[in-house]
């Protein structure tokens, strides 16, 4: 079983729907990134949370440390938002990233 | 201010042949880590770097190796290049090390024939 576990793998939606990319880990962790990679391969780094939530315009980034479960929320999707979101987990006490295997969303107009 | 720069975007090498890698982190970021993309592994760490010092290195086999200058641009390098070792390699640079965030470059992606 991988330490970071992302749902769903693949995720097709319409335009203006909301979204949810669920990660659960099995590890201790100090913090946990969202990460956003388009085809091309760069990545962006949208949220670093250790606790509670953040919002980034149409992004909303949760965590609950005690179910050691995080979620990324698209509000009003769009096109532009059609990328594979990868969850990356921070082991407490290390300097190791470990990924989730990522959630390849695809939003049509 | 300017992003994380790795360089070249893309590499064609030969099965036996070594290949080096080159990441300038953001300035003033003293801290850098490497990781490798594939298709059936997804993303994997590497190794991380900070004060030309390396901090963690992750399981890949000793034909993988990296540094850190004084200026804390880093090289990664693999010597006796297997097809395995087509990837996209990416590194990222943080201010320190720790709980703070990761600012990724644009990768180089490597092929082996």
């Amino acid at each position: 079983k991988n330490e970071v576990e992302q749902s769903p793998q693949n995720l097709t939606a319409q335009e203006g729907e909301f979204i949810t990319i669920n990660c659960s880990y099995s590890v201790g962790i100090s913090a946990l990134h969202w990460l956003q990679q388009h085809p091309g391969g760069g990545i962006v780094s949208l949220f670093m949370l250790s606790s509670g939530k953040k919002k980034h315009g149409r992004l909303i980034a949760t965590i609950n440390i005690q179910e050691k479960h995080s979620s990324l929320h698209i509000t009003a999707s769009h096109p532009r938002d059609s990328a594979v979101y990868i969850c990356a987990v921070l082991q407490g006490g290390s300097e190791k990233l470990v990924f989730g295997k990522g959630t390849k969303l695809t939003v049509n107009p | 201010k300017a992003g994380v720069t790795q360089t070249p975007r893309y590499l064609i090498k030969t099965r036996g042949q070594q290949v080096t890698l080159s990441c300038s982190p953001i300035s003033g970021h003293r801290s850098v880590s490497w990781y490798q993309q594939t298709p059936g592994q997804g993303l994997q760490f590497l190794f991380e770097y900070f004060s030309e010092t390396q901090r963690n290195k992750g399981n890949f086999p000793g034909r993988f190796s990296g540094r850190q200058f004084s200026n804390s641009r880093s090289e990664m390098n693999v010597s006796t290049l297997e097809l395995g070792d087509s990837a996209l390699y990416l590194c990222a640079s943080k201010g320190t090390p720790g709980n703070t965030e990761a600012f990724f470059g644009q990768g180089t992606r490597l092929t082996v024939v």
